[in-house]
């Protein structure tokens, strides 16, 4: 059975810190790895990831995976009060066409 | 562009009671997700479809049956509610090439009394 666990499952930062979320993972025919954020509704896509040491970058997010290792990492950098949500980690298996989650990194971001 | 959108957004039912939630998406995604998402977890995947006329289940497919008769729409009926479904519903679609990421509906609020 694929497993996806993230850590920390919570977190409280202030604004203007760096942040570094966790997520590791087993999956039978690991296709890519994704992140999504999560706000008060649906979740959105951030990064899919699906070769190792290749950092994906969008302003100040960054992810990079270790197919080695078996996790990969979301780096928030100069946090503010709009990164407040949970991020979710997913692996996609590509045999069976499904995504498996993990439970989150609630995020905090005080002022 | 609408993407996917699922209806009802909330709804209370009584326990035995059934419905039906429905997904439709206009991008022509071949792949279709029911998940939950209870406090405090993550997505769990109830069934998904990999094109019109198939479906699958996934981790936690007891009480739901689901349908996908037409490619834009992917139903998830519940016959006989308990309060243990009472949970958030979300839909997602994505194409049928690996290398993208779902798209999300809003999500549909549903509580068992």
């Amino acid at each position: 059975e694929d497993k996806v666990v993230q850590s920390p499952l919570s977190l409280v930062v202030h604004e203007g810190d760096t942040v570094t979320l966790n997520c590791s993972y087993e999956v039978t025919n690991f296709r890519s790895l994704l992140w999504y954020k999560q706000e008060k509704k649906a979740p959105t896509f951030l990064f899919m990831l699906t070769s190792s040491g290749i950092e994906k970058k969008s302003g100040r997010l960054s992810s990079i995976l270790d197919k080695k290792e078996l996790f990969s990492i979301l780096n928030i950098t100069a946090t503010q009060t709009g990164d407040s949500a949970v991020y979710l980690c997913a692996v996609h298996n590509t045999n069976a066409g499904k995504s498996t989650f993990g439970d989150g990194t609630t995020l905090t971001v005080k002022p | 562009n609408a993407g996917v959108t699922q209806t009802p957004k909330f709804r209370v039912l009584k326990t035995g009671q059934s419905m039906t939630l429905l997904c439709a998406q206009d991008m022509n995604h071949e792949y279709m997700y029911w998940y939950r998402q209870d406090p405090g977890m993550g997505l769990r995947l109830i069934h998904y479809s990999v094109g019109e006329g198939t479906t699958a289940k996934g981790e936690v497919p007891d009480g739901y049956n689901v349908s996908r008769l037409k490619k834009q729409n992917f139903l998830l009926g519940l016959e006989s509610a308990a309060p243990s479904q009472t949970s958030v519903y979300f839909c997602a679609s994505r194409p049928g090439q690996s290398n993208y990421g779902y798209t999300f509906g809003s999500g549909t609020r549903l509580t068992v009394v």
